[in-house]
């Protein structure tokens, strides 16, 4: 089945640095979202970005499927940045989750 | 609207209890997922519906019993659980097609089994 690896596993910031999250992904597909999972536990969507470039205020994403990476910047972090972000990508009729980055944003 | 709303938000139960969680959307959306996540772990797949009939069960106990009774609601149904069934479930709703928008989740039901 696809594999999803995102990197790095964990990250602490300070408010206001930019920053970087991976996903690679082990064969084509069709359908990525960026995740990002509050601490109570909400999986909010993101992104839907199968390929290409998108943005939303400080947050933007890159796919660029035929190297089966995706990229998610934060610019600007703020502490409500904190949680978790997964990456997943659609197989065999179910989504498929990375393991994600977790992030801590420092005031 | 835009959203799928869950309930209840935090259940606590006993091993010989039987509870239902309920998941709604009013999106029209065809397929409908439950997803168990551990702490500090990604969102696993149990179950997943295609208009309103099962096409997916990963393998999961028969203690957990899921129930799709419209296109709009999906239940699951717990009973005899186990404390190592204590997580966040997790419910999402998507179009069959998702090449447009992908899959929307709900804020969850935090589960404590005692």
């Amino acid at each position: 089945g696809i594999q999803v690896e995102q990197s790095p596993p964990d990250l602490i910031l300070q408010e206001g640095a930019n920053s970087t999250l991976r996903c690679n992904f082990s064969d084509s597909v069709n359908n990525l979202q960026w995740f990002h999972q509050n601490p109570w536990g909400q999986l909010i969507n993101l992104f839907y970005i199968p390929s290409g470039t998108k943005q939303n205020g400080r947050l933007s994403a890159t796919t660029v499927a035929t190297e089966r990476y995706s990229l998610l910047y934060i610019s600007s972090s703020q502490t409500t940045d904190s949680g978790v972000y997964f990456c997943a990508v659609n197989g065999d009729d179910k989504i498929i989750f990375g393991k994600g980055t977790r992030l801590h944003i420092l005031p | 609207d835009t959203e799928v709303t869950q309930t209840p938000k935090h259940l606590v139960m006993g091993m010989t209890n039987k509870k239902s969680l309920k998941c709604e959307q009013h999106m029209g959306h065809r397929a409908m997922y439950w997803y168990k996540q551990k702490a500090k772990k990604p969102p696993e797949l149990m179950f997943v519906y295609s208009y309103e009939k099962l096409s997916i069960n990963e393998s999961v106990p028969s203690r957990f019993s899921p129930e799709c009774p419209n296109s709009s609601l999906l239940n699951l149904h717990l009973h005899a659980l186990q404390p190592e069934d204590s997580a966040l479930y997790l419910c999402a709703s998507s179009p069959l097609d998702r090449e447009t928008i992908g899959y929307t989740f709900g804020s969850g039901t935090r589960l404590t089994v005692v």
